[in-house]
């Protein structure tokens, strides 16, 4: 069965950092692009970022709005995709999910079909 | 970006009905790169369609996609009691990828 599955969510204060981390199982984790995508109930779902496989060399794109402040990678020894989170602001508070591309392809335009049950990240004081 | 505008906000319907979610972008999707997704409470997305108009994998005949360019639509054709939910659309072809607003489909 294909799987992704999300932890290291949590309470954390303005300005601070969390690493989230996401255990692939299931398919060709390797050759697989992965993303992330997060859910507020004020800005619905949202894109976040992706990391290719080592294909394309890990090429990593992240959404504008978060200005420099996230940092995805991977450990495909692991099959494990992370998402480091530094200078947290109260409108990161969301629920974060990874996920991959249909099949578990690593092309440039696929739609997301697997995706992790989430975490939650709750920024506030 | 593309602005993924859907509607109605909300359907009230009976099961047995037939539903029709809309969703219309802020410029023309490239390649027709479309997919909608169905979201039950504290549960993840699903994918239903990709494409415009490929079902996802064990997806049921009754949901069917269609459209071009800038106006796209999630039809289902007979309301099941398990297809009340919210649909979000989702273009995947321009950079960032975008998603709706969601319409919310509830039992009337």
């Amino acid at each position: 069965e294909v799987q992704l599955v999300e932890s290291g969510g949590g309470l954390v204060q303005p300005g601070g950092s969390l690493k989230l981390s996401c255990a692939a199982s299931g398919f060709t984790f390797s050759g697989s692009a992965l993303h992330w995508v997060r859910q507020s109930s004020g800005k619905g779902l949202e894109w976040v970022g992706r990391i290719r496989s080592t294909s394309y060399n890990y090429a990593i794109l992240y959404a504008d709005s978060l200005e420099g402040r996230f940092t995805i990678s991977r450990d495909d020894s692991k099959n494990m995709a992370y998402l480091q989170m530094n200078s947290l602001k109260t409108e990161d508070t969301a629920v974060y999910y990874c996920t991959r591309l249909l099949a578990g392809g690593d092309q440039t335009f696929e739609a997301l079909d697997v995706w992790g049950k989430g975490t939650t990240v709750t920024v506030s004081s | 970006e593309i602005v993924l505008t859907q509607s109605p906000g909300t359907l009230s319907l009976s099961p047995g009905e037939r539903a029709t979610l809309s969703c219309r972008a802020s410029q023309t999707v490239r390649s027709s790169y479309l997919a909608w997704y169905q979201q039950k409470p504290g549960q993840a997305p699903r994918l239903l369609i990709y494409g415009v108009s490929s079902r996802a994998t064990a997806i049921p005949d009754r949901f069917s996609g269609s459209g071009s360019g800038t106006d796209f639509t999630l039809t289902i054709s007979r309301l099941e009691p398990e297809d009340f939910a919210v649909y979000y659309c989702h273009q995947y072809g321009n950079s960032p990828r975008t998603f709706g607003g969601g319409t919310k489909v509830e039992i009337k």
